[in-house]
């Protein structure tokens, strides 16, 4: 692995199904971050955690849950599935937050709720 | 984007010279990050500015003026493979970045 990997690359969700985005990043960094991308919208903060153990809210928290119990995994949770959640989300991580601080992001997961 | 304004698309020429503008509110302000896109693929980062003027990296520059709120990209002796969205970011008073909605340049030969 090198970077950021995100699973899966694409899903077709039922709504109200319980889903997790997978986030897996081999550069040890610090902080790591949840983006959701839509057409003519910028990318928009989800959930975020600057180091393992902490997580924090970003501008789109609600009906959306992370976890940081290690370095490497942020998996990012829709406890239920509502068709506003359809988008590409994007995993990014940076080494240092609260600083110049360049993000790398993932290949991003492309859902569809129907 | 939260107050953060660009133009949504630009076509330019092969070869030419391209300027895409960003202006932002300057409140909370800590830095401003320009990151290319292309279609169905991860934003890259290109480049930082937290101080005033302009920083040149290869055929890639960014000016920022902090006093004016506004940022711009500007790409010289441009090739196809620059096609692409370019999207300029903010760091705020929470070190968070908030995002400009992108500019679609499109490349013709």
């Amino acid at each position: 692995i090198a970077g950021i990997t995100q699973a899966p690359t694409s899903q077709i969700l039922a709504a109200g199904r319980r889903m997790t985005l997978r986030c897996t990043q081999d550069m040890r960094h610090n902080a790591m971050y949840w983006y959701r991308q839509d057409l003519g919208l910028g990318l928009r903060l989800i959930h975020y955690s600057n180091t393992a153990g902490t997580t924090g809210k970003g501008e789109v928290p609600d009906g959306y849950s992370v976890s940081r119990a290690n370095t490497d995994d942020f998996p990012l949770t829709l406890a239920s599935a509502v068709p506003s959640q359809t988008s590409v989300y994007f995993c990014a991580s940076s080494d240092r937050p609260g600083d110049y601080d360049e993000q790398f992001f993932g290949p991003g997961t492309r859902l569809t709720v129907l | 984007g939260q107050n953060i304004d660009q133009p949504t698309e630009m076509t330019a020429t092969e070869g030419a010279i391209v300027q895409i503008n960003c202006t932002y509110q300057t409140s909370g302000f800590n830095g401003l990050f320009w990151y290319q896109q292309h279609a169905g693929e991860a934003p890259t980062f290109l480049s930082y500015n937290v101080l005033d003027g302009l920083e040149e990296k290869g055929r890639f520059s960014s000016f920022l003026s902090r006093s004016k709120g506004y940022s711009y990209l500007l790409l010289k002796e441009l090739q196809m493979k620059d096609s692409a969205s370019y999207l300029c970011a903010r760091l705020d008073s929470n070190y968070q970045l908030i995002w400009g909605a992108g500019t679609k340049l499109i490349i013709k030969p």
